[in-house]
């Protein structure tokens, strides 16, 4: 069975550094050809895609955060993380894992349930 | 980046009647390999999204008929032919075309 689960600091400070990881099971991050994304979804608004780690270690950045974004893998551990830097209260969200299988390219076909990530002081 | 816009951003549908959600995109969804990557999410409140079609049309596994896409190159469609009330909630597009991946502002769905 596929999983993803979301997981770090619930409560950051302003101007912190905010690490998230995603934990998958059912499925290898090297041997399946399986990407994953991170996206996030202030409170009440839309969905954002922030990045995506490729099978091959090749990584995809959204524009507007491209500075404040790292992603990356260890898939001894089957996890995928993320970093992003100097959090701002406007970084408020949920912040989702979404895995993509590479060989028939179908984005974000399953989900993690997610974390709510609040930024203040 | 490409620019996804969805209308109506609000629907307010009766049980039983047809929907029909927009979605827009500022360039060409055809990737090199003559695919279109245009995808449908649907999200209901409390819950993580749920991809419900891929590639324009194709529905995932477990998506009830009464939901179907369509459309080519930059305008495309999400039609339910009969709302349930398991439907409401939020419709995203995104599409998986250019880097980076970019979504709609999304349609929310509700019973009237």
């Amino acid at each position: 069975q596929v999983t993803l689960k979301e997981s770090g600091p619930v409560l950051v400070k302003p101007t912190e550094t905010l690490t998230l990881t995603c934990t998958v099971s059912g499925f290898s991050l090297d041997n399946d050809r399986m990407g994953v994304s991170w996206i996030r979804q202030p409170p009440g608004k839309a969905l954002e895609w922030l990045a995506h780690i490729f099978s091959s270690y090749e990584k995809a950045y959204t524009t507007s955060l491209k500075s404040r974004l790292t992603i990356s893998k260890d898939t001894s551990k089957s996890q995928v993380v993320l970093t992003m830097t100097n959090m701002d209260p406007v970084d408020t969200g949920t912040y989702y894992c979404a895995r993509t299988p590479e060989t028939t390219w179908e984005p974000l076909d399953w989900w993690g349930q997610g974390i709510m990530v609040t930024v203040s002081s | 980046d490409v620019v996804m816009t969805q209308s109506p951003l609000s629907l307010p549908v009766t049980l039983g009647q047809a929907a029909s959600i927009s979605c827009r995109s500022s360039q060409s969804l055809v990737y090199s390999d003559g695919n279109t990557y245009l995808n449908w999410f649907h999200q209901r409140p409390g819950q993580s999204p749920r991809r419900l079609i891929y590639e324009v049309s194709i529905r995932d596994s477990g998506v009830p008929d009464r939901f179907s896409g369509s459309g080519s190159g930059t305008d495309f469609t999400l039609k339910i032919s009969r709302v349930e009330a398991e439907d409401v909630g939020v419709y995203y597009c995104m599409q998986g075309t250019h880097w980076p991946w970019t979504f709609g502002q999304g349609t929310k769905v509700e019973i009237k």
